[in-house]
């Protein structure tokens, strides 16, 4: 059964049109991460929640916000989508501080196409 | 953040066992050493993690060099749906927001002919 999971995993947006990429996990897990990963890249840390506590990488342009609600739902909003931010976007969760002999857990993926 | 260094890609026969290294030579003494793996069209998933010790499980094992500069994914038989990018990656714990990080490299493609 999945435990981390996208919705949709495709998902068109027009230049500029405000989008929402939606990741939910049965896990029970304080941490989420989003990353975004282009054609033949590797995926790049964009933000994370620790809890409620959110952490953004230096590089992550403002046009990137995320929610998080609750414990299990995290949302990735891109206000004014370019055509550069036509990539992958990966959710990820793991258990987080006070546990590092552990692994993350990744969702199949938001593909986002920008037009 | 500390880097690791993988070949861009590598080629394996059905059957055979393949040997993915990974060299991070500024590892500190907590970094755990993980790989992942990413099928295409697919989100990474999870293959093996260590610290020290080599480590077994299903997938895969993980032999780490003594002095933690290196690393090698080993595959005891490669099949057809082994074929894709694997990564290691060290898990930075130099501060309370750096526990939690994921930083991936460019990894290792790996394309296993029948």
């Amino acid at each position: 059964d999945a435990m981390v999971i996208q919705n949709p995993r495709y998902q068109v947006t027009q230049f500029g049109k405000p989008v929402t990429l939606s990741c939910s996990q049965t896990l029970n897990h304080n941490v989420m991460y989003w990353y975004q990963q282009k054609s033949s890249q590797a995926p790049k840390l964009l933000f994370h929640y620790y809890d409620k506590d959110f952490n953004n990488e230096a590089d992550t342009p403002d046009n990137f916000q995320s929610r998080r609600p609750n414990t299990s739902f995290c949302f990735l909003d891109i206000r004014s989508p370019g055509l550069g931010d036509a990539a992958m976007y990966l959710c990820a969760t793991s258990r987080g501080i006070g546990d590092l002999n552990t692994e993350a857990f990744f969702g199949q993926g938001t593909r986002l196409t920008v037009v | 953040d500390a880097k690791t260094t993988q070949p861009n890609s590598m080629e394996s026969n059905e059957e055979e066992p393949v040997h993915l290294p990974c060299n991070h030579s500024t590892i500190s003494g907590t970094d755990y050493i993980h790989w992942y793996r990413q099928l295409p069209s697919q989100g990474p998933e999870y293959v093996i993690h260590g610290l020290t010790s080599n480590v077994n499980n299903r997938m895969a094992s993980l032999a780490i060099a003594e002095d933690r500069k290196s690393s090698t994914l080993i595959l005891h038989r490669a099949t057809l749906r082994d074929a894709a990018v694997y990564y290691c990656i060290l898990r930075d714990v130099k501060g309370p927001w750096d526990f939690n990080k994921f930083y991936f490299g460019s990894g290792t493609k790996l394309n296993v002919k029948p």
